[in-house]
C-alpha cells in the first residue's frame, strides 16, 4: 500500500510572493504517476499538475512546477507569484501506473494555502 | 468540463435508513470512482469500477456498496447509515490512453447523517 504525507497542514504568504508546498510518498512501485490538486471554497477538485515517475524533467504549468526527487520520495510544489485565487486546500496525490488507470488515487491529508493580500 | 455530475448535491438523513448517491457522466470514460472526504484524512477510496458490472473495493469500503450497470452512471449505497459516514463523498471518472490517467471529479455530495 502507499502512503502520501504531507506535513504543513496550513501555509500563509504574500501575494506575489513564491511559495513551496511538501509532499513525501512511500511505496514499492517502480512506475507511478503524481499529481498536484487544488481545492477552493467551492469545494471542486482541480488537477494542478501531474507528474510520470519515469520522466526525470519536473512538469511545469505557468506559475506552478513540481521538484521531484524519485529516490527521496518528494513531491514539492512550487508557486510562483502567488495570487489570491491561489487561495485553497492543495492535495498531493500518487497512483500506481500498473492496472492500465483503473487504480484509484492515494492522497495526503492537504495543506491549506492562504495568501494574504 | 468534464461533465459529471452527483445527486442529490446535499442529503440529510436519519441513522439506520438507506441512502443511494448518484453519479452521472457523459463523456463515456471507462474508470469512474467514489471517494469520501473528512476532515484531517483528505479524499480516501471507497469503490471504483472499470467497466459495466466490473467494480472492487477501495481503502473504506466497509459499510458501502456500489452498481454500474451503465457506463455513464455509478451508484453508492449505504444500506444502513451510520453516523461515521456524515461526509462528502466525491465521483471522479478516468480514461485509459489520457495522459497521467487524469482523474475528473464531480462537485461532490454533503451527506448528514443524524
Amino acid at each position: 500500500a502507499q502512503t502520501v504525507t504531507q506535513s504543513q497542514p496550513e501555509m500563509s504568504v504574500q501575494e506575489a510572493e513564491t511559495v513551496t508546498l511538501s509532499c513525501t510518498y512511500d511505496t514499492s512501485e517502480n512506475n507511478y504517476y503524481l499529481f498536484w490538486y487544488k481545492q477552493p471554497p467551492s469545494r471542486q477538485m482541480i488537477l494542478v499538475i501531474r507528474q510520470e515517475a519515469y520522466k526525470q524533467q519536473n512538469a511545469t504549468e505557468n506559475r506552478f512546477s513540481v521538484n521531484f526527487q524519485k529516490a527521496a520520495k518528494s513531491f514539492s510544489l512550487k508557486i510562483s507569484d502567488s495570487q489570491l485565487g491561489d487561495t485553497a486546500m492543495y492535495f498531493c496525490a500518487f497512483m500506481k501506473h500498473e492496472g492500465g488507470g483503473a487504480d484509484g488515487l492515494t492522497f495526503g491529508k492537504g495543506t491549506h494555502l492562504i495568501i494574504q493580500p | 468540463d468534464a461533465g459529471i455530475t452527483q445527486s442529490p448535491r446535499h442529503k440529510v438523513t436519519e441513522t439506520g435508513t438507506p441512502v443511494t448517491l448518484r453519479c452521472h457522466q457523459t463523456e463515456n470514460h471507462r474508470y469512474m470512482y467514489w471517494y469520501r472526504q473528512d476532515p484531517g484524512h483528505g479524499l480516501r477510496l471507497i469503490h471504483y469500477s472499470y467497466g459495466v458490472k466490473d467494480t472492487d473495493k477501495g481503502e473504506v469500503s466497509d459499510g458501502y456498496s456500489v452498481s454500474r450497470s451503465k457506463t455513464e452512471d455509478f451508484l453508492l449505497t449505504l444500506e444502513s447509515a451510520t453516523s461515521s459516514q456524515t461526509s462528502v463523498y466525491f465521483c471522479a471518472i478516468s480514461e485509459s490512453g489520457l495522459a497521467g490517467f487524469e482523474q475528473y471529479f464531480g462537485p461532490g455530495t454533503r451527506l448528514t447523517v443524524t
